[in-house]
């Protein structure tokens, strides 16, 4: 089955202890993304990558990292947590950037205390 | 910077009913329009995408049409059911100078279709 693979779905962790949510598509897709949705806020970019070894920022990139090695996966790293990246986290795929379908994960929902 | 807008941020009404969603954008140099239904903790499903030369799409009981001009989409759900309840979300692409790499999202609507 095609799908974007999220983990973990859920996490609570504590402020400034390093995570990694991973994200992995079997679809052989150029472009992945992740988004963070907060109530009254929508759905924001955080980063997205073109291709493999390519990324960039979105509109809120602060306080995370990503990497792209392999065109599968797409892991988010939050080296030092902080409070305010509690929120629901997307993972996103698409053949190419922009102009087609984005396929979404099921969402990660992180609590830092 | 791209905008998008989602009216009525919350509807709720009789199963059996017809309903419109709205959404509007501020800048209609887009590629297409996307229009997603997110259920309670889960990710988002797209429903339908249109590009910009077209004027509508349909699935089933959903259709949606694309006003460029006047940076307007909606979503006509016919005959509800209390299974459409979800929040609805459009998203257009937003642009680098290197082209598409993105959505913006509007806020969403989030709809409850009363048995």
């Amino acid at each position: 089955e095609a799908q974007v693979t999220q983990n973990p779905r859920y996490l609570i962790t504590v402020t400034g202890k390093k995570l990694t949510v991973t994200c992995s598509q079997n679809m052989n897709h150029e472009y992945m993304s992740w988004y963070r949705q907060d109530p009254g806020l929508g759905l924001r970019q955080i980063y997205y990558s073109m291709n493999v070894e390519v990324t960039d920022k979105g509109d809120v990139p602060e306080g995370y990292k990503v990497s792209r090695k392999e065109k599968r996966n797409f892991p988010l790293i939050l080296e030092s947590p902080s409070p305010n990246q509690t929120s629901l986290y997307f993972c996103a795929s698409s053949i190419f950037s922009g102009a087609n379908v984005l396929t979404f994960g099921a969402g990660s929902r992180l609590t830092v205390l | 910077k791209q905008e998008v807008t989602q009216i009525p941020a919350a509807l709720s009404v009789p199963e059996g009913e017809n309903l419109v969603l709205n959404c509007s954008f501020t800048d209609s140099a887009i590629y297409n329009l996307q229009w997603f239904r997110q259920d309670p903790g889960k990710g988002l499903t797209s429903l339908l995408l249109i590009q910009s030369s077209q004027r509508e799409q349909t699935s089933g009981r959903l259709n949606a049409s694309l006003d460029k001009s006047s940076g307007r989409s909606t979503l006509y759900i016919a005959a509800s059911q209390p299974g459409d309840s979800a929040t609805y979300l459009c998203a257009v692409p937003m642009y680098s100078g290197g082209g598409a790499d993105g959505l913006t999202f509007g806020k969403g609507t989030h709809l409850i279709i009363q048995p």
